[in-house]
């Protein structure tokens, strides 16, 4: 079965452009987590919805990043104004009810020039 | 201090050796355990959730010390397959929010 996809892949972006991050966790699955991860180290929390509810985005390192997920489904991180210390690996999770078991996505590499 | 620490290894250990790994916790109000296996460049994926009573799964046995706010992963008979980055990983209480260690690095060496 299809697990969870993100897209782009990769991303370069100039300083002060703004990014768009794209996951398509699996399907049925309420449970969706954004971590953003730097090299060399472990994944950090930024956001997570259940459902379309964002329920925590205590993770969200500044204002110019933005999640939403208005179906459900499909969801979208944002970046605004990307500076160089926003590069790293996205990656998306998804799980069911619970957080426990949590299937992650191939994640986007951004880096910010 | 970070919520979740891990000694970041790396650990070099020749193929057939067991090796331990540790992970503390702070916030004694964490309630669930994981192990999380992180290929270079690749998602992590799920090793083992952990339980307070410990669990085996083949060579791989995860263990809980509330007391002392640890938990263990216990690989035996390494193999070369094993070579990856482990993450350990906490879940609070009531929450969502999961909060992974650094890592630790192994290398199991023919």
């Amino acid at each position: 079965g299809a697990g969870v996809s993100q897209s782009p892949r990769y991303k370069v972006a100039k300083r002060g452009q703004d990014v768009a991050l794209r996951c398509d966790p699996i399907s049925g699955h309420v449970s969706l987590f954004w971590y953003q991860q730097a090299l060399g180290q472990g994944p950090e929390f930024l956001t997570y919805f259940q459902n379309e509810a964002q329920l925590d985005k205590s993770g969200l390192p500044s204002d110019r990043f933005f999640a939403e997920r208005p179906e459900g489904s499909v969801s979208t991180l944002k970046i605004q104004r990307t500076q160089q210390e926003d590069s790293a690996v996205y990656l998306c999770a998804s799980s069911g009810p619970r957080a426990d078991e949590q299937f992650f996505g191939p994640g986007t590499r951004l880096t910010v020039l | 201090r970070k919520e979740v620490e891990q000694d970041p290894g790396p650990f070099n250990v020749p193929e057939g050796a067991t090796v331990a790994f540790n992970c503390t916790y702070s916030n004694s109000a964490s309630q669930s355990f994981f192990w999380y296996r992180q290929d270079c460049r690749k998602e992590p994926k799920l090793l083992m959730s952990v339980y307070s009573s410990g669990n085996e799964d083949g060579r791989f046995t995860a263990q809980l010390n509330r007391a002392s706010q640890y938990i263990s992963l216990l690989i035996r008979d390494s193999k070369l397959s094993d070579s990856a980055t482990y993450l350990c990983a906490v879940l609070r209480l009531g929450g969502f929010k999961t909060i992974f260690g650094a890592g630790t690095r192994l290398f199991v060496k023919a």
